[in-house]
């Protein structure tokens, strides 16, 4: 079975650091996404970690452990424009994306 | 490059009309499209995936007589609701993929059907 974990929702002040978490247990691994959706678009492409580590791009950076089945995507110096939902995907191998429920994340003054 | 697009944006239609909805890669050649439905507040479900020329593989609990899927070219898949009712009422979002490579996966901006 796939089971993917995820804070339904969060709130961080803006300038703070947030940590959205993501556990996962999947019949197969062969690299974790992070996902921005904003109310009534379509996702846009955040991340991708395939090995175990930190993957840092501006003021984003996703971190992923194998071993522990976990991954976190932080976010630095918050801005009002993040507050969307952020969505956890694993790809299991030859299987379309399976999604967690993603994690609303809403930025306050 | 890799730019995904979907047409109509929104749509509106009557209890027990049928409504296309059709998905474009613009610059590159996608072997395999995807359907998501999402409900407010909830997470992309995935409801089939299509690959060029064959029939699509459709989740389980989807009908597929309801959701017909033809993705007849290369740069084209199209999803028709058919005998919408308004608990069909959802955002339709598609994404493409330009090889064999599942992880690469480009998101239409999607489509916010309306039943009434």
């Amino acid at each position: 079975g796939q089971n993917i974990d995820q804070p339904t929702e969060m709130t961080a002040t803006e300038g703070a650091i947030v940590q959205i978490n993501c556990t996962y247990q999947t019949s197969g691994f062969n690299g974790l996404f992070w996902y921005q959706q904003h109310a009534g678009e379509a996702p846009t492409f955040l991340s991708y970690n395939v090995l175990d580590g930190l993957e840092e791009k501006g003021r984003f950076s996703s971190f992923l452990s194998r071993s522990k089945g976990y991954s976190y995507l932080l976010l630095k110096e918050l801005q009002m424009k993040d507050s969307a939902s952020y969505l956890c995907a694993v790809w299991e191998g030859n299987t379309p994306l399976v999604f967690g429920k993603g994690t609303r994340l809403s930025v306050i003054a | 490059g890799a730019v995904v697009s979907q047409h109509p944006s929104w749509v509106i239609c009557k209890s027990g009309t049928s409504v296309k909805i059709e998905c474009r890669s613009l610059d590159f050649q996608a072997t395999t499209m995807f359907w998501y439905r999402q409900f407010p507040k909830q997470s992309l479900m995935l409801m089939a995936t299509s690959n060029e020329g064959s029939k699509a593989t459709y989740e389980q609990g989807v009908e597929k007589d309801k959701f017909l899927i033809n993705h007849a070219s290369l740069t084209l898949s199209t999803l028709t609701v058919t005998s919408a009712h308004p608990e069909d009422s959802s955002f339709y979002i598609c994404s493409a993929s330009p090889g064999s490579e599942w992880n690469e996966q480009f998101f239409g901006p999607g489509t916010r059907l309306t039943v009434l």
